[in-house]
């Protein structure tokens, strides 16, 4: 499974949007984009995920390059709630959750 | 959220002891997983089962083993415990539909 490289930490004001960047290079042409968040030490909590369109839900939105060695994780107001470590993986059955994001929402 | 239970949450148990750790899923989902979760290395895969009696090695999987006899149980189990062995244990899920996978509570394991 391909591997993402992520910065380990980003803050962002409340009530801004949080732009999460995830580099993932080596991804091949049917393993999709995912990503979660961790809360403290709770279990992961999905978000979303995409194969190559841009893709929204309730609690996020997903930019995926076109050459789709990159994706950007857009939470668009964040609030304090949204304080987490964002991790962005690739694959399918085997993947790897590498270091991720930790994202912390300022007031 | 997928029904997703482990068991014990919290176990403290010395060097060369053998420590089951369960996980239970009401699901029905065919895949499961167990990912141990260290400062500095995020989570990192041990061992998965993509059915019953079907099981496969992550990238750490030396000195643990599963068992899968049911879909909704997976059992990690440490033959005989070290120190390096402490850590956050999570297991998770998923149908195979899409792998967005579900996580359960996580047990924390101390072994001294």
């Amino acid at each position: 499974d391909a591997k993402t490289t992520q910065p380990p930490s980003m803050d962002c004001a409340e009530g801004r949007a949080a732009n999460l960047p995830c580099n993932h290079s080596t991804i091949s042409g049917n393993e999709y984009v995912y990503w979660y968040r961790q809360i403290h030490s709770q279990g992961p909590q999905y978000i979303i995920h995409g194969l190559k369109n841009n893709e929204t839900n309730e609690m996020a939105s997903l930019i995926i390059t076109e050459d789709r060695k990159s994706s950007t994780l857009i939470l668009p107001h964040a609030t304090l709630r949204d304080t987490a470590v964002y991790y962005c993986i690739v694959g399918y059955q085997k993947v790897t959750f590498g270091t991720g994001t930790k994202l912390q929402v300022i007031p | 959220d997928a029904g997703i239970t482990q068991s014990p949450r919290h176990k403290v148990t010395e060097t060369g002891t053998p420590v089951t750790l369960r996980c239970h899923q009401t699901e029905n989902h065919r895949y499961m997983y167990w990912y141990r979760q260290d400062p500095g290395h995020g989570l990192r895969l041990i061992h998965y089962s993509y059915g019953v009696k079907d099981t496969d090695k992550g990238e750490v999987s030396d000195g643990y083993s599963v068992s899968r006899s049911k879909t909704e149980d997976f059992l990690l189990t440490l033959e005989s415990a070290t120190s390096s062995q402490t850590s956050v244990y999570f297991c998770a899920s998923h149908s195979g539909s899409d792998n967005e996978q579900f996580f359960g509570p996580g047990t924390r394991l101390t072994v001294l």
